[in-house]
């Protein structure tokens, strides 16, 4: 089974602060993405990467970066977080481009002060 | 207009009985489509794929409507555990080929 796991399931930090979200996956998938999901939103993608190195923006990446060093690693930075920023934070991995199913680790519920 | 609609619910549906939704999507280029699954509290897991002709899964029947661009999902015999959020999800066919996310429809089933 593909496993997706994300460094903490529950953060709480201050406004300002810098904030670093991990997702490691471990099925040598090509494809990880980072998505926020607030009520009455659904799933919003903020940034994805296809490649070590590589990184492309989603819809809403103001606010965020994002770091891919290795194939199974994919970080979302907050550089100053602000209170809007207080979400569920969902990390997903997918084998390639075109195979579209995603698999989705535990989440992180972020809640800023 | 957005990428992907889903009526929010909540769907209350008696144990037992059949529940049936639908989403609309706005590319009509799109090429793939599926239903994913999410718990109370839970991150999103795909339930299935929809393929053209249509497609079953057990209690669950996947329907795609190209010329009118909405997908349906249909359970029958509704168990207790039945009760979630069925997200409809699209690819994009412009772009980076990612996926749009509907917000859901929510199921409850009650004894």
């Amino acid at each position: 089974d593909v496993k997706v796991t994300q460094s903490s399931r529950y953060l709480v930090k201050r406004t300002g602060e810098k904030v670093f979200l991990e997702c490691v996956q471990d099925m040598d998938h090509e494809n990880m993405f980072w998505y926020r999901q607030d009520p009455g939103l659904g799933l919003r993608l903020i940034y994805f990467s296809y490649d070590v190195k590589m990184k492309e923006k989603g819809d809403i990446p103001e606010g965020y970066s994002v770091s891919r060093e290795k194939k199974e690693r994919f970080s979302l930075i907050l550089e100053s977080a602000s209170t809007n920023q207080t979400s569920m934070y969902l990390c997903a991995s997918e084998r390639n481009r075109g195979t579209y199913e995603q698999y989705f680790g535990p989440g992180t519920r972020l809640t800023v002060t | 207009r957005k990428e992907v609609e889903q009526d929010p619910g909540p769907f209350n549906v008696p144990e037992g009985a059949t529940v049936a939704f639908n989403c609309t999507y706005s590319n009509s280029a799109s090429q793939s489509f599926f239903w994913y699954r999410q718990d109370c509290r839970k991150e999103p897991k795909l339930l299935m794929s929809v393929y053209s002709s249509g497609n079953e899964d057990g209690r669950f029947t996947a329907q795609l409507n190209r010329a009118s661009q909405y997908i349906s999902l249909l359970i029958r015999d509704s168990k207790l555990s039945d009760s979630a959020t069925y997200l409809c999800v699209v690819s994009m066919s412009w772009g980076n080929n990612r996926l749009a996310f509907g917000k859901g429809n929510q199921v409850v089933v009650i004894p």
